[in-house]
């Protein structure tokens, strides 16, 4: 298993450009997630998956649009990129829950700067 | 509002040197608190997950313990290659699968 792979692992944008950030997991994971980490913050949730074709906002989704066709793929729009959307964006995913918490898996990110 | 606080925000250790890192949250009915590890230039990678209030992990030079506020990662005789950074997050029964995550704190080992 690759586990969560994300493309590309560096861009730079103008601003107002838009791109699509890709992930996808080979886990049979139901639930995906993408966090943006700003240099010594923590991670804040943008939008979250539960499942094919639904999704919800996070903490941080404003500027940012999410879409889950399929159960691997969870692709990140940022449409007219802004300088406050430089950083670092990780993916993860994490097994439909039965009766108890379950583990978030990770991705190695996409650093992404905004000039 | 779920809050996690880390400190210190940064240590630095003589290699065999034994820590703790501190881990202080707020949530509204904790149904998990999480510690992770981060390499630089990496995503996080997951270490334990604690449950209630008393309980214990191991795994290496690691152990994470939990109290009703707050959680601690004791790090015995470190090793260089234990640098990294140190990420704790919780995960709120009235959040579903939502992690609250904490700002890190990175450890230095020297040698």
């Amino acid at each position: 298993n690759a586990g969560v792979t994300q493309t590309p692992k560096f861009r730079i944008l103008k601003i107002g450009q838009s791109m699509t950030l890709q992930c996808t997991q080979d886990m049979n994971h139901n639930y995906m997630y993408w966090y943006r980490q700003d240099p010594g913050m923590g991670l804040k949730l943008i939008y979250y998956s539960v499942g094919a074709g639904i999704t919800d906002k996070g903490e941080v989704p404003n500027g940012y649009n999410v879409s889950r066709s399929t159960t691997e793929d969870f692709p990140l729009r940022l449409e007219l990129a802004a300088p406050s959307q430089t950083s670092v964006y990780f993916c993860a995913s994490s097994p439909l829950p039965a009766t108890s918490t379950d583990t978030q898996y990770f991705g190695p990110g996409t650093r992404l700067t905004v000039l | 509002e779920d809050q996690v606080t880390q400190s210190p925000e940064a240590l630095r250790l003589q290699e065999g040197e034994s820590s703790s890192l501190n881990c202080s949250y707020t949530v509204s009915g904790l149904r998990g608190l999480f510690w992770y590890r981060q390499d630089p230039g990496k995503g996080p990678e997951f270490l334990f997950t604690l449950y209630s209030a008393g309980e214990e992990k191991e795994k290496e030079r690691l152990k994470a313990t939990l109290t009703k506020k707050e959680s601690f990662l004791h790090i015995t005789a470190p090793k260089p290659e234990d640098s990294a950074t140190y990420l704790c997050a919780v995960q709120a029964i009235a959040a579903g699968n939502k992690l609250t995550f904490g700002g890190g704190t990175r450890v230095l080992v020297k040698p």
